[in-house]
């Protein structure tokens, strides 16, 4: 059972236009939520998180929305640049303080120069 | 320097073998984990030790142990390996999750290929 749901396994975009990457969950329970960015033979990278007490989260280039009614967040990028190629994951966590991390199963963006 | 560090990167191994993947953080960090990313490229937690304490321990076989010496470190030790268990092996670390700060650090990964 996929707790954590990235429906479109690649997405591809022009540089300089905006990527959105989506991201839908079921666990209600869920209240933190992240981005990880991963390039090929590399771990996941940090980028970006949410608290579910917000609904908008932004960091330069990257802003994150959460609706916690439609349990849906998304990645915004702006303005998308071919170093941003890479895998990215949705990750959610709830109140347990185990630190665990539930994750989608990924989406590829291709920024074409 | 690296923040998190996994050897070997790259383990080809015949079936029935052990063997052992090492983890190493300089971060201070209280917490360190075990994800298994499958090659439907699916990231699964395996395990998580705080401060030496085995935290989570999902369902994993027990052919699969973790030895945590020091809070720095977390090393995975497989048992009779098989087929099922290739797979890109990643340790993270994180802050002491009580404070809500769950941004883990991931190391680079160890493809484990048993054949």
């Amino acid at each position: 059972d996929q707790q954590v749901k990235q429906n479109s396994p690649s997405l591809s975009v022009q540089e300089g236009r905006i990527s959105i990457l989506n991201c839908d969950y079921t666990n209600s329970m869920f209240d933190y939520f992240l981005w990880y960015k991963k390039y090929p033979a590399e771990g996941p990278t940090f980028l970006i998180s949410i608290s579910s007490i917000k609904d908008k989260n932004e960091d330069g280039r990257f802003t994150v929305f959460l609706n916690k009614s439609a349990k849906h967040l998304s990645l915004h990028i702006v303005p998308s640049q071919p170093g941003d190629s890479a895998v990215y994951f949705c990750a959610a966590s709830d109140s347990s303080n185990t630190g665990k991390l539930i994750f989608g199963q990924g989406t590829t963006l291709q920024v074409k120069p | 320097d690296t923040a998190v560090s996994q050897t070997p990167k790259y383990l080809v191994t015949q079936m029935g073998n052990d063997k052992s993947i090492k983890c190493e953080q300089n971060l201070g960090h209280d917490t360190m984990y075990w994800y298994k990313q499958d090659s439907k490229k699916f990231l699964k937690i395996m395990f998580s030790y705080n401060n030496k304490e085995l935290i989570i321990n999902e369902t994993v076989p027990n052919r699969f142990s973790p030895k945590s010496p020091d809070k720095a470190h977390l090393n995975l030790h497989i048992n009779s390996l098989e087929l099922g268990d290739s797979a890109v092996y990643f340790c993270a670390s994180s802050q002491d999750p009580g404070a809500r700060i769950t941004e883990a650090f991931f190391g680079q990964g160890t493809r484990l290929t048993v054949v």
